[in-house]
């Protein structure tokens, strides 16, 4: 039981490249989320989904996409990558429910040159 | 406003000693309370949920009180492992939302 992987660990990209990053989670749960952590700001949500084909914007959306076509994996986009989406990004899963824990993945070092 | 509010610190304490930690929170429909813990370069993990009759769990103790909008954390008999970053954080009333505090950095030292 792996719990939360996240792929790739640590990535450089310069401004303009596009990338995908890859959360899967092996616990049967059925929302998934994609934070980002930047000094001093705390976590903040970008988008989640609470199931399967279903995906919502969070606090901090933009330059950003996902999909969820599979319950396991849940995909974060970078289209066109900017100084500004420099951060480490965390996925995280929990069951449906108001008191289900959270689990997170271990994250992503990204740097947009 | 912020969701949640946090003193971001830093607490440096001796090993030992107690220390409290305190949020706000904005959302009177907000449904959930928890703390997580966060260490340097790791993902944040549940330390605890908070309930409305106040929680504890060996050296942690949990406490919320609604009218106030306030959630507490208060570690007794600190350890060096303790040094940390804890996280408020509340369950709003979207589904599936969690919104986090920006932090309390805690270091114990011998």
């Amino acid at each position: 039981n792996a719990g939360v992987t996240q792929t790739p660990k640590f990535r450089v990209l310069k401004t303009g490249q596009s990338m995908t990053l890859l959360c899967a989670q092996d616990m049967n749960h059925e929302y998934m989320y994609w934070y980002r952590q930047d000094p001093g700001m705390g976590l903040r949500l970008i988008h989640y989904s609470v199931g399967e084909g279903t995906t919502a914007k969070g606090e901090v959306p933009d330059g950003y996409n996902v999909s969820r076509l599979k319950k396991q994996n849940f995909l974060l986009g970078l289209e066109s990558a900017a100084p500004s989406q420099t951060s480490v990004y965390f996925c995280a899963s929990s069951y449906a429910g108001i008191q289900e824990t959270q689990y997170f993945g271990p994250g992503t070092r990204l740097l947009v040159l | 406003r912020k969701e949640v509010e946090q003193d971001p610190g830093p607490f440096n304490v001796p090993e030992g000693a107690t220390v409290a930690f305190n949020c706000t929170y904005s959302n009177s429909a907000s449904q959930s309370f928890f703390w997580y813990r966060q260490d340097c370069r790791k993902e944040p993990k549940l330390l605890m949920s908070v309930y409305s009759s106040g929680n504890e769990d060996g050296r942690f103790t949990a406490q919320l009180n609604r009218a106030s909008q306030y959630i507490s954390l208060l570690i007794r008999d600190s350890k060096l492992s303790d040094s940390a970053t804890y996280l408020c954080v509340v369950r709003g009333s979207t589904l599936g939302r969690l919104y986090f505090g920006r932090g309390t950095q805690l270091t114990v030292w011998p």
